[in-house]
């Protein structure tokens, strides 16, 4: 049972390069997430998958895009990266959708991206 | 202003003392309160959460308070130890535009001290 997982672990991207982030997670969980980590501003959510067909943008969409491939996999794209887009990338999953219910997010092991 | 503010944002210890953080948030129909622990280079773990219908909830040498009228909540860590020593996120649920989603905090960078 390996949890959350993430591809890649580190990425070097050019200016207007695309590249798709992978996330997968073996927890049969319905909600997934997206969340980019920069110093000093704690975690950001950037789009959310409450099940399996659904999407909807989180507090800073801007610039991504996802696709819910499955119930297990949520990818994240950047068409077109900016060097505002260098960061730590997190998916995470939980059994539900329902952060008032009070559902724990489990988080993957993270992506460091660096645009240049 | 942000919905979920923490304080400090770093903090050093001896190890065995206490230390304590303190989160607070905007949204007053706020009902869920976890805190995370990032170890450096590592992914966020809950460490301990509370639900807007408790007061105080413990786990050995950790407790988080959560105050309502206030709209603050903060983490306890007693008897610090050096593996204590990492980034500690609060969230609290908040209704943006949409749902109602996690809402982190800056986070607080602890260093136990041997």
């Amino acid at each position: 049972n390996a949890g959350v997982t993430q591809t890649p672990k580190f990425q070097v991207l050019k200016t207007g390069q695309s590249m798709t982030l992978q996330c997968a997670q073996d927890m049969n969980h319905n909600s997934m997430y997206w969340y980019r980590q920069d110093p000093g501003m704690g975690l950001r959510l950037i789009y959310y998958s409450a099940s399996e067909g659904t999407t909807d943008k989180g507090e800073v969409p801007n610039g991504y895009n996802v696709s819910r491939l499955n119930k297990r996999e949520f990818s994240l794209r950047l068409e077109s990266a900016a060097p505002s887009q260098t960061s730590v990338y997190f998916c995470a999953s939980s059994e539900r959708w329902g952060a008032s219910l009070g559902e724990t997010q489990y988080f993957g092991p993270g992506t460091r991206l660096l645009v240049l | 202003g942000e919905n979920v503010e923490q304080h400090p944002s770093t903090l050093s210890v001896q190890e065995g003392d206490s230390a304590v953080i303190k989160c607070t948030y905007s949204d007053s129909a706020s009902n869920y309160f976890p805190w995370y622990k990032q170890e450096l280079g590592k992914r966020p773990q809950l460490i301990i959460d509370i639900r807007s219908n408790v007061g105080e909830k413990k786990d050995q040498r950790i407790a988080v308070t959560l105050n309502k009228t206030a709209k603050h909540f903060s983490l306890h860590i007693t008897e610090t130890q050096p593996e204590d020593s990492a980034v500690y996120f609060c969230a609290a649920s908040i209704r943006d535009t949409g749902r109602r989603a996690l809402t982190f905090g800056s986070g607080t960078r602890l260093q136990v001290q041997p």
